[in-house]
This record gives C-alpha cells, structure tokens and sequence, in this order.
C-alpha cells in the first residue's frame, strides 16, 4: 500500500526555535507538497517540489523553506518558529501527469509556544 | 484565478442519504476529487471523476459531475456514524497544483 510518512504527529516547539518537519514517501512520487490547515482557512499550499533539488513556492511560503536532496523526502524548515505558525501540517506526493491525486501523510500538529 | 467552493457544515442523520455539493471555476479541469479527512488525520482519496464523465458510483459513493454548470456532488448512500468527517472537493486542470474546496463538515447523529 502506498505511504507518505511524516515523522511527528505531535510537536512542541518554542518561539524563535529552528523547526523541521520530515515527510517521507515510498510510491517513487516525483511530486511533493506541503500544506498547513487552519480552521476556517482550508488547506493552503506552502512549497511544492517537482524533482530533486527543485522547490517552488506556493501561497503562503513567507517564514518557510524546503529542502528535497533525495527524491522520496521533502523537509519543511521553519527558520524561526512563531506562534502564527502554530497549526496542522500535511505533506502529500503526486505522480506526474497521472489523475490519481495526492496521496496524504497523516499530518503533524504543530504548537509554537 | 480557480476557486472551488463547499458548503461548510452538514448534519444528517444515520440511515439518511447525505449529499455535499461543491462549485469550482476553472472549466478547464480534467480531474475532480473528493477526499475525507477523520479526526486529526490527513485526507484520505475517495473517488475522483474524469471530466468527461457525468457519474461514477462506488458502493455507497455517488458523485455527480455537471460540467456545464460547473457543479460537482457526492452522495453517500445509508449514511454512518462513521461517515462523520470533513469532506474536500478539489479540482485539477492537468497543470500546476489541484485546488482544494475549504470542506464540508458532516455531522451524522444516531
């Protein structure tokens, strides 16, 4: 069955703190995304990566980077961490050129404190 | 730009059909989704439609596709308990990214 995995379901972390969050999947996905969740808002796109080493920015990408050296990890990095980015996380991966959609990872809930 | 708009809350109760309807904008699209999200989970793929299909059914899963009004549905048959979850309707144009809908909330009460 095909996985997206992300590392933390549950993370705490203090104001001004480096933060990385890891996705991993094992579906060969050339696509990969980083969304956040906030009640009322949706799902908003923060970066996506089409290949290795490629990063593109979304909607809201201010206060985020990303990283993708290998093509089944994509990492989301919060140089700075601050309580506005306090909210849940979800990675996804695609396969390019196919209509299948994303395939989800259980998320990661995020508490900037 | 694309916009796909839900409904943001549903209460039905168990054994009645539910039906979450969901408009989108860009008549471009070539795939349409409907993705669950439970409790403190990621999203979970449903179904999905080709654009050039009207229907597709899967077990207790209707979705209705009505390309010229730009109208999307999904209907679930003998609704559970278990049913209860955020609901996404997205779109994808075969470019770029899909757009998600900001969901529908079912409540589904015994």
């Amino acid at each position: 069955d095909v996985k997206v995995t992300q590392s933390s379901r549950y993370l705490v972390k203090r104001t001004g703190e480096k933060v990385f969050l890891e996705c991993v999947q094992d579906m060969d996905h050339e696509n990969m995304f980083w969304y956040r969740q906030d009640p009322g808002l949706g799902l908003r796109l923060i970066y996506f990566s089409y290949d290795v080493k490629m990063k593109e920015k979304g909607d809201i990408p201010e206060g985020y980077s990303v990283s993708r050296e290998k093509k089944e990890r994509f990492s989301l990095i919060l140089e700075s961490a601050s309580t506005n980015q306090t909210s849940m996380y979800l990675c996804a991966s695609s396969q390019s050129g196919q209509g299948e959609g994303y395939t989800f990872g259980s998320g990661t809930r995020l508490t900037v404190v | 730009g694309e916009d796909v708009e839900q409904s943001l809350f549903l209460s039905v109760r168990e054994g009645d059909s539910s039906v979450i309807n969901c408009t989108y904008t860009d008549s471009s699209s070539t795939y349409l989704y409907w993705y669950k999200q439970e409790p403190g989970a990621g999203l979970q793929l449903l179904t999905y439609i080709f654009s050039n299909m009207d229907m597709k059914q899967d077990q207790r899963l209707t979705v209705l596709l009505n390309k010229k009004d730009k109208h999307l549905s999904l209907r679930i048959a003998d609704t559970q308990t278990g049913d209860s979850a955020i609901y996404f309707c997205a779109e994808w144009s075969g470019y770029s990214t899909l757009t998600f809908g900001k969901g529908t909330m079912l409540l589904v009460s015994p």
